[in-house]
């Protein structure tokens, strides 16, 4: 059964760059039917994509982030990750690492890690 | 950039049907995808390609969209059906969008 597991600080100083990784485990990251992605969810509020990673390297960003975030894959630790940089107390959130279909749908989805953007 | 709009807030009784909508332009000619949200817990996906059910999904939930409007229907409500649900749909591979969510409460 395939899992996906979020990791990284949960406290990011404001301006500094915030880092999760997603290990895969139960199945590969490499797949020709999915995409590996990033969502957020700030405290009290709805769901954002964040991008998405083909395992191979494509990337696709959301407009509004796409100046701060890189996501890359790693086939050889079946993982991937989310840097972004510069951040806000706007980037406090909860994190979730998902799978993701050709078409959007998400059917696997890690537990999500509580990020904290600090001064 | 695509918007979906959903209403804040559902009740309904134990037993009866809650019909949740998710409005956008056209949105008849995507396929929406449906998550279940219960506090302190990741989304799970209920309905997908706007009227599959996931294994493990019961049939009493249903998922129909045509027009401007998505609906997803849960029959029967139950307590353990309380929970924020969430219409999402893929415009293009750089726009993923989310709407903002219906908060369904059972009374």
């Amino acid at each position: 059964q395939l899992q996906l597991e979020e990791s990284g600080p949960g406290l990011v100083k404001s301006s500094e760059t915030l880092s999760l990784t997603c290990t895969v485990s139960g199945g590969s990251i490499i797949s020709n039917n999915h995409y590996w992605g990033w969502i957020r969810q700030p405290p009290g509020k709805g769901l954002e994509w964040i991008g998405h990673v083909y395992y191979s390297g494509p990337t696709y960003y959301k407009s509004s982030l796409k100046s701060r975030v890189i996501i890359s894959a790693d086939m050889s630790k079946n993982q991937f990750s989310l840097k972004l940089s510069s951040v806000t107390a706007a980037d406090t959130a909860v994190y979730y690492c998902g799978r993701m279909g050709s078409n959007g749908l998400m059917d696997v989805w890690g537990r999500g890690t509580r990020v904290s953007a600090s001064s | 950039s695509y918007v979906l709009t959903q209403a804040p807030s559902v009740s309904v009784a134990p037993g009866q049907a809650a019909s949740i909508t998710c409005g956008g332009n056209n949105i008849g000619n995507y396929n929406v995808h449906w998550y279940q949200q219960k506090p302190g817990q990741a989304p799970v996906l209920v309905v997908y390609n706007s009227r599959e059910r996931p294994s493990g999904i019961p049939d009493r939930v249903s998922g129909f969209n045509s027009g401007n409007t998505a609906t997803l229907t849960i029959n029967s409500v139950e307590a353990g059906d309380e929970a924020d649900y969430y219409c999402q749909l893929w415009v293009s591979t750089s726009d993923v969008v989310f709407g903002g969510g219906t908060q369904l409460t059972v009374l």
